[in-house]
């Protein structure tokens, strides 16, 4: 069964850092999503992106993230200069429509820790 | 906005049925799902109901809505130490999904 797989699954980085998490989606999805989850909180929307741009965001994705599909397999969450706020589980999720109606499919998960 | 509510723990005895809670407040949703995540595991996808149902059997999982008081839950017929595990209820609205804090389940041999 097609899976999404994310790299690397823990990534240790020091406070201002800047980290590059990669997804790679199935491959004949068109809508690609970024999640985190803080140790022992909800699992937070970060952003979701079709047609190489962003279609939705929260207020969470500020300046310091951006996200980015470099070629036809990758989408990558780039965090320009971590915070200790950053720890935190980050899932990929993909599907093959809009999120309402289309299931999404999680990746296992980065663990990102920002010392 | 849009949000989530679940108890966050449920302790049940191996054998027994398990119930976990959830509401939600965006009328709009379309679909309702439930997940599994594991100890250091991402989100398993368990099971999902279409707004236009009120019920949903998979195996052991039921999926029950109602949509007039927004209220989802999931039934675990005869529930397994392998069922320990965290449950998040969601709900998708336009591009995002929203989770709620999720439900610790322990299941006691």
């Amino acid at each position: 069964e097609p899976e999404v797989t994310q790299t690397p699954s823990h990534q240790v980085t020091q406070m201002g850092q800047e980290v590059i998490l990669r997804c790679v989606p199935i491959s004949n999805h068109l809508y690609f999503y970024w999640y985190r989850q803080i140790l022992g909180q909800k699992v937070e929307f970060l952003v979701s992106f079709y047609n190489n741009e962003i279609s939705e965001k929260s207020e969470i994705f500020d300046d310091q993230f951006s996200v980015e599909r470099p070629d036809g397999s990758n989408f990558t969450l780039k965090i320009r200069s971590t915070k200790l706020e950053d720890s935190a589980m980050y899932f990929c999720a993909s599907s093959e429509g809009p999120g309402q109606q289309y299931e999404q499919y999680f990746g296992p998960g980065t663990r990102l820790t920002v010392t | 906005g849009e949000d989530v509510e679940q108890s966050l723990f449920l302790s049940v005895r191996e054998g027994d049925s398990s119930v976990i809670n959830c509401t939600y407040t965006d009328s709009s949703s379309t679909y309702l799902y439930w997940y599994k995540q594991e100890p250091g595991a991402g989100l398993q996808l368990l099971t999902y109901i279409f707004s236009n149902m009120d019920m949903k059997q998979d195996q052991r999982l039921t999926v029950l809505l109602n949509k007039k008081d927004k209220h989802l839950s999931l039934r675990i017929a005869d529930t397994q130490t392998g069922d320990s595990a965290i449950y998040f209820c969601a709900e998708t609205g336009g591009f995002k999904t929203i989770f709620g804090a999720g439900t610790r389940l322990f299941v006691k041999a």
